[in-house]
């Protein structure tokens, strides 16, 4: 159980184009949705926190503008890059918090479930 | 100053040895402290969760301890595999994010790497 699925795995694109990276959470509903950055050798980053049926809330120096979500269900939660640059290239997480306990769970409704990340190369 | 600082930075290890590694943090007011496994090009996977009045939690080969009182913390790997492989964090969260719960913020970690 507690299963996250990021889609696409990859992505390469041109610069200019937007990219769409989908987050599902496959066995639970989500109330909440996370989606991190990471480049090379640095730590995960918060980007955003999106709460199902509500907009997202931004980090400090996120451009929300260039970076859409949109957490439709409380099972799938999308970013949008758009017009990506090659400094957008980086690894994109996203992770989901139950909203009920799930079995297990170490922190109860407190856990979050990691996807296994996009990796986008804008060339 | 709220901090969370990891030793050490990276780590190399034979197969089948045991390692440490160990955390401090300055947070306040503390609630828990997690460790998390994160593989190179994959997403986090949660080891722990470790509440104030918990000093030990073992997950497998992995067990984590807390000492409060010197704020440190530790994770302890037992026969290490290559698949230990990884970088290990260690997260106190401060502060509620939009929904209330508490935010968790990620630090670089220890990259341990186990050879054969």
């Amino acid at each position: 159980g507690a299963v996250v699925s990021q889609h696409p795995s990859w992505v390469i694109c041109k610069s200019g184009t937007s990219v769409k990276i989908e987050c599902r959470s496959l066995d639970f509903q989500a109330t909440t949705m996370f989606w991190y950055r990471q480049f090379p050798k640095q730590s995960l980053m918060l980007m955003a926190t999106s709460n199902e049926g509500s907009k997202a809330t931004y980090e400090q120096g996120v451009e929300k503008d260039k970076f859409l979500i949109n957490h439709a269900s409380l099972t799938l939660s999308t970013l949008t890059v758009t017009s990506a640059h090659p400094e957008d290239s980086s690894f994109y997480i996203c992770s989901a918090r139950a909203a009920v306990p799930l079995a297990g769970a170490r922190g109860g409704t407190d856990t979050q479930y990691f996807g296994p990340g996009t990796r986008l190369t804008v060339l | 100053k709220n901090q969370v600082e990891q030793s050490p930075q990276s780590l190399i290890i034979l197969e089948g040895k045991n390692c440490t590694l160990q955390c401090n943090y300055t947070v306040s007011p503390f609630s828990n402290l997690r460790w998390y496994k994160q593989d190179t090009g994959r997403g986090p996977v949660s080891l722990t969760i470790m509440t104030f009045s918990e000093n030990t939690k073992s997950n497998g080969r992995y067990t984590a301890t807390l000492d409060a009182d010197t704020k440190q913390s530790s994770l302890h790997i037992t026969a290490s595999q290559l698949s230990d492989s990884a970088s290990y964090i260690c997260v106190v969260p401060l502060g509620l994010d939009s929904g209330g719960y508490q935010k968790v913020t990620f630090g670089i970690g220890t990259k341990l790497q186990v050879i054969p």
